[in-house]
Order: structure tokens, then C-alpha cells, then sequence
């Protein structure tokens, strides 16, 4: 099976801006999670996704939002770029992953820099 | 805060040795997962541990879990220098929480 891919690798984008970032998951999966990766933060879970409603949601402002249509994959939008949106922004799937239970697949991620 | 804390923060070994890194949490999980990062890159799943098991093995990978104490390790037996990356536990709970990670240096 082909496993998570997202796009694009690398955005450079400047301040004010909107953003969003693809991600495909594991064919059969309908779980999907957006995570933000930065030095200073670590990984934080911004929000999964399940048959196209989001089931839950980490602290992150309403400029990050997501959807995910009918074959599971998924985007999320950053709007109003700021210069603290710069990270590493990964993706994961999993089969169900309710209340944690699945083991997630990460994607490689979308290198985002805000300028 | 809800996040993970891991220990070490930084682990440097000679290839041939085991690196031994803990995970603690404070909130109840359904599971608790492992993961290596390379370079700023994706994440790859290691190993996946339930609440209701004590031990896992998985090649040079073993994973204790001691739900009481709200901790876990994960030893890698006779390391690599292959195996330098950062490590990170995942845990399974109604809201994905990371651990802070262990960034771990194997010396050739």
C-alpha cells in the first residue's frame, strides 16, 4: 500500500497570506490528524478528521482549519499567515482512531516558512 | 499541561550500547505509541504498546508500560549509528498528545 503523502514538500509564503497544505491518506483509512511541529512548541495535534466531520479539535486559533471530503483526504487551511506559523506541518491516517486506539501513519510532512 | 514529558532530553552512546528513554504522562491512555524521527522528516511508527500490556518487543525495540506510575521506556538493544534521530511517544487518548522527545546520538 502506498502510505501517506502530502503536498506540497516545501511552501515559503509571506505574512497576511492563506495557506493550504493536502494530505492523502492510506488507502482504506478514514481517521486523519494534522499536527504542527516548531522547535520551540514541539508536536501539537491540531485536529482529526472522520468521515468528513471533525471529531476533535487541539488549541489552535480559527485561522487553522481543515476538511476532509468523501476518499479521506484532507486539507487544512492557515489563514492570515503569521510569522509564528512557520513549521513543519505533518499529516497522519489512521483506520479508525477513535479515542486514540490506532496506530497513526505519518506523512513527510509540509515544510511551511512564512516570510 | 497534558503534554508528555520525555527523559533524557539528549542521550549520547557508542554504537554497541542500549539507550534507554522514558516517557511520562498524566492523563489515562487507551494505548501509547513510540516514534523515530530523522532530520526534522516524518515520523515513523515503531511500536504500539496497549494499556492493558506490561512489555512489547519488536526487533532491538522493547517498550515497558506501567499504567500506575503513568510511564513508559523504550530500550534499543545494541545501537547503530543508524539509529541516530529523535524519538517520540504518541499517547492514545481522546486527543493525540506528544511527548516532548529524546534526541538520541549513536557514535560510531
Amino acid at each position: 500500500k502506498a502510505g501517506v503523502t502530502q503536498t506540497p514538500r516545501y511552501l515559503i509564503k509571506t505574512r497576511g497570506q492563506q495557506v493550504t497544505l493536502s494530505c492523502s491518506p492510506i488507502s482504506g483509512h478514514r481517521s486523519v490528524s494534522w499536527y504542527q511541529q516548531t522547535p520551540g512548541q514541539g508536536l501539537q495535534f491540531l485536529f482529526e478528521y472522520f468521515s468528513e466531520t471533525q471529531r476533535n479539535k487541539g488549541n489552535f486559533p480559527g485561522r487553522f482549519s481543515g476538511r476532509q471530503f468523501s476518499n479521506s483526504r484532507s486539507e487544512m487551511n492557515v489563514s492570515t499567515l503569521e510569522l509564528g506559523d512557520s513549521a513543519l506541518y505533518l499529516c497522519a491516517s489512521s483506520l479508525d482512531g477513535l479515542h486514540g486506539t490506532d496506530t497513526q501513519y505519518f506523512g513527510p510532512g509540509t515544510r511551511l516558512t512564512v516570510l | 499541561s497534558q503534554q508528555g514529558e520525555e527523559d533524557p532530553q539528549a542521550l549520547s552512546i557508542q554504537e554497541g550500547e542500549n539507550a534507554t528513554m522514558n516517557c511520562s504522562y498524566k492523563t489515562s491512555i487507551n494505548n501509547l505509541q513510540w516514534y523515530r524521527q530523522n532530520s526534522g522528516r516524518g515520523l515513523v511508527h515503531l511500536i504500539l504498546i496497549r494499556s492493558n500490556e506490561r512489555e512489547k518487543h519488536s526487533g532491538r525495540l522493547r517498550v515497558t508500560l506501567d499504567t500506575s506510575k503513568k510511564s513508559s521506556s523504550l530500550l534499543i538493544t545494541a545501537s547503530r549509528a543508524a539509529d541516530t534521530a529523535s524519538y517520540f511517544c504518541l499517547l492514545g487518548t481522546y486527543k493525540y498528545i506528544f511527548g516532548t522527545g529524546t534526541r538520541l546520538k549513536v557514535l560510531a
